[in-house]
């Protein structure tokens, strides 16, 4: 069964670029998490979804950022316009329902220059 | 306000030698779970293990164990004669059971080197 797929999972792009994250879910679970990585702040919950609808959002640093999850094999995370400190790993994950672990994609790595 | 700390922020040991990742956490739910995961150098995350606080008992699965006592917040981790392949960096997480969110808290990380 495959997994979290992310994609793409390196970016380098210039700042005031926009930028789109994708992730596709294991099929069957009804929650997707984006979490962001940084040696600063470490792992952070950005924003969840439980089918498809954002449930919260509270970690989703400023109005640059937007995710979306159009159907339930599909989400976005859409930085725009892009800034250096947005440089980080960005890891999709999903889990069955609210009280099953959390699996996590390979992660996209993001450099803003 | 829930919190999880992993003091150890880098071992190195040499291979064949067993080694303990300790992890301790905070949280006012009297029900929660409790995770590891592991980040190789790869950079993907890996999950290893979930206890959830009803369950007390000690796991083994092959080389890696976990101790779990609620009486001292704790959830460690040992791995028993210690493989060069076992470097990584390893999380450990807390997320409460019935919470308004699903976010986990994850530690800032230990950073495990094996030797050869």
């Amino acid at each position: 069964d495959a997994g979290v797929i992310q994609s793409p999972r390196h970016e380098v792009t210039e700042m005031g670029q926009e930028v789109t994250l994708r992730c596709k879910p294991i099929s069957g679970h009804d929650y997707l998490f984006w979490y962001r990585q940084t040696m600063m702040r470490g792992l952070e919950l950005l924003i969840y979804f439980n089918n498809n609808v954002p449930i919260d959002d509270s970690g989703m640093p400023e109005d640059r950022f937007s995710a979306k999850m159009p159907n339930a094999s599909f989400s976005t995370l859409k930085i725009q316009p892009s800034e250096p400190r947005d440089s980080a790993v960005y890891f999709c994950a999903s889990s069955f329902n609210d009280r099953e672990t959390q699996y996590f994609g390979p992660g996209t790595r993001l450099l803003v220059l | 306000a829930q919190k999880v700390t992993q003091a150890q922020t880098e071992i190195s040991v040499v291979e064949k030698e067993d080694v303990t990742l300790d992890c301790v956490y905070e949280t006012r739910d009297t029900t929660y779970y409790l995770f590891w995961y592991k980040q190789p150098p790869s950079g993907e995350l890996v999950f290893l293990i979930r206890r959830n606080s009803f369950d007390e008992q000690n796991e083994i699965s092959g080389r890696y164990s976990w101790n779990f006592q609620k009486s001292t917040s704790s959830f460690n981790f040992t791995i028993t004669a210690s493989q060069v392949v076992d470097s990584a960096v390893y999380f450990c997480a807390l997320r409460d059971y019935g919470g308004a969110t699903n976010k986990l808290i994850f530690g800032t990380g230990t950073l495990l080197a094996v030797q050869p």
